[in-house]
């Protein structure tokens, strides 16, 4: 494995739920980031945190909402979601931001109902 | 911002044979290259990567070039084998990493 876990790997919700996705680096890692993937498209990027302060937010809806503790760990709570937010959601690691190699986790399957 | 194309969208090869995924990019700025590859179920993991600083890079069958004056980078695999079957991403990062849309290769037994 790459050493980048998330959880839970799978998650069904409705549009008025809220709910959390966890991702943990061992790595050592100082960068961590949040990327949407859906079906025929290509990965979206939506946060970045390096040295855990945010340093990308790519027009993201306020319904998911990144928080990031420390440089091991990186949430991204969700509410009030809608169906088009359907998607796997990956969550990468790396040593520095830019041009350093990124590892990603499993991701999570969501599925909002 | 940069944008990366990549090419084609589906690729089936005989087991043995040789696959080529190409891929574009827009910014010159771009120096860093990473290859990845998608299984069923999981999240995308490097295979390759190349830095502007070099033209060509092998890894046993993998194989990646980049012509950094026309924009372009490509991935080779040779002597494919069933397990190759995924889908692979290609990348481009100047500030951040840009991903191609992913070429589904299928290698039939």
């Amino acid at each position: 494995e790459t050493g980048v876990t998330q959880t839970p790997r799978h998650l069904v919700m409705g549009m008025t739920n809220k709910k959390s996705l966890k991702c943990e680096q061992h790595l050592g890692h100082n960068a961590m980031y949040w990327y949407k993937q859906s079906a025929k498209k290509p990965l979206e990027l939506m946060f970045v945190y390096n040295f855990k302060e945010q340093t990308e937010n790519n027009s993201v809806p306020s319904r998911f909402s990144p928080e990031c503790p420390n440089s091991s760990h990186l949430f991204l709570h969700l509410h009030t979601l809608q169906p088009e937010d359907s998607a796997l959601y990956l969550c990468a690691s790396s040593q520095g931001g830019g041009e350093e190699t990124q590892y990603f986790g499993p991701g999570t399957r969501l599925l909002v109902l | 911002g940069e944008n990366v194309e990549q090419h084609p969208s589906t690729l089936s090869v005989q087991e043995g044979d040789s696959a080529v995924i190409k891929c574009t990019y827009s910014d010159s700025a771009s120096n860093y290259f990473p290859w990845y590859k998608q299984e069923l179920g999981k999240g995308p993991q490097l295979i390759i990567d190349i830095r502007s600083n070099v033209g060509e890079k092998k890894d046993q069958r993998i194989a990646v070039t980049l012509n950094k004056t026309a924009k372009h980078f490509s991935l080779h695999i040779t002597e494919t084998q069933p397990e190759d079957s995924a889908v692979y991403f290609c990348a481009a990062a100047a500030r951040q990493l840009t991903f191609g849309s992913g070429t589904q290769l299928t290698v039939l037994p």
